[in-house]
């Protein structure tokens, strides 16, 4: 089954505490993205990659990092987390943009509460 | 500075009527445009796309409209039905990433 998994689904933690959300998707798609979505600011892209070792930075990149060793994973770390990234977190996949019919598959989120 | 913009937070529809949803841009630069549906707890999942170069694109109940003039589309479904209940969240690409809006409510009372 096509399906792009992120883990953990929820997560509680302190300022500070380093953590990682895993991303991996098993289409063999060169592009990879994360998003936050807030309420009332809809989807906004931290970071996304267009294949190994190519990342850039989306609108909101600050107090994030990301990774592409391999093509199946995203990992989205954040090194010294505050209660402002408190936000529901999607990782998504598609193939380059730009072509035709191209649409991103999502996970089903990463719900973050940073205290 | 939001790129693309959904103004309607919230619709609601009875059963069997169309639901008319509507999103502007205004990066010139969009040359493709896509609609996801979000259910609770859910990640997004896409509904329909259109390229720059149509000004419709049907897909069973669901059509979308682009007016590149006014920078502006709309997704209508025709006819609603409670399951079509959801966020729908209007996207822009410019061949590098994509650029999604506030996202609406739409709730289609039966």
């Amino acid at each position: 089954e096509a399906q792009v998994t992120q883990n953990p689904r929820y997560l509680i933690t302190v300022t500070g505490k380093k953590l990682t959300v895993t991303c991996s998707q098993n289409m063999n798609h060169e592009y990879m993205s994360w998003y936050r979505q807030d309420p009332g600011l809809g989807l906004r892209q931290i970071y996304y990659s267009m294949n190994v070792e190519v990342t850039d930075k989306g609108d909101v990149p600050e107090g994030y990092k990301v990774s592409r060793k391999e093509k199946r994973n995203f990992p989205l770390i954040l090194e010294s987390p505050s209660p402002n990234q408190t936000s529901l977190y999607f990782c998504a996949s598609s193939l380059l943009p730009g072509l035709t019919d191209n649409e991103q598959f999502f996970g089903p989120g990463t719900r973050l509460t940073v205290l | 500075d939001q790129q693309v913009k959904q103004n309607s937070p919230s619709l609601s529809v009875q059963e069997g009527r169309i639901s008319i949803l509507n999103c502007d841009y205004t990066n010139s630069m969009f040359d493709y445009f896509l609609w996801y549906k979000k259910y609770p707890a859910e990640g997004p999942t896409f509904l329909i796309s259109i390229s720059s170069i149509k000004d419709k694109n049907e897909d069973g109940r669901f059509t979308v409209f682009l007016n590149k003039s006014a920078k502006h589309l709309s997704l209508h479904i025709v006819p609603s039905q409670p399951g079509d209940s959801a966020v729908y969240f209007c996207a822009a690409s410019d061949g590098n990433k994509l650029v999604f809006g506030a996202g609406t409510i739409l709730r289609v009372k039966s």
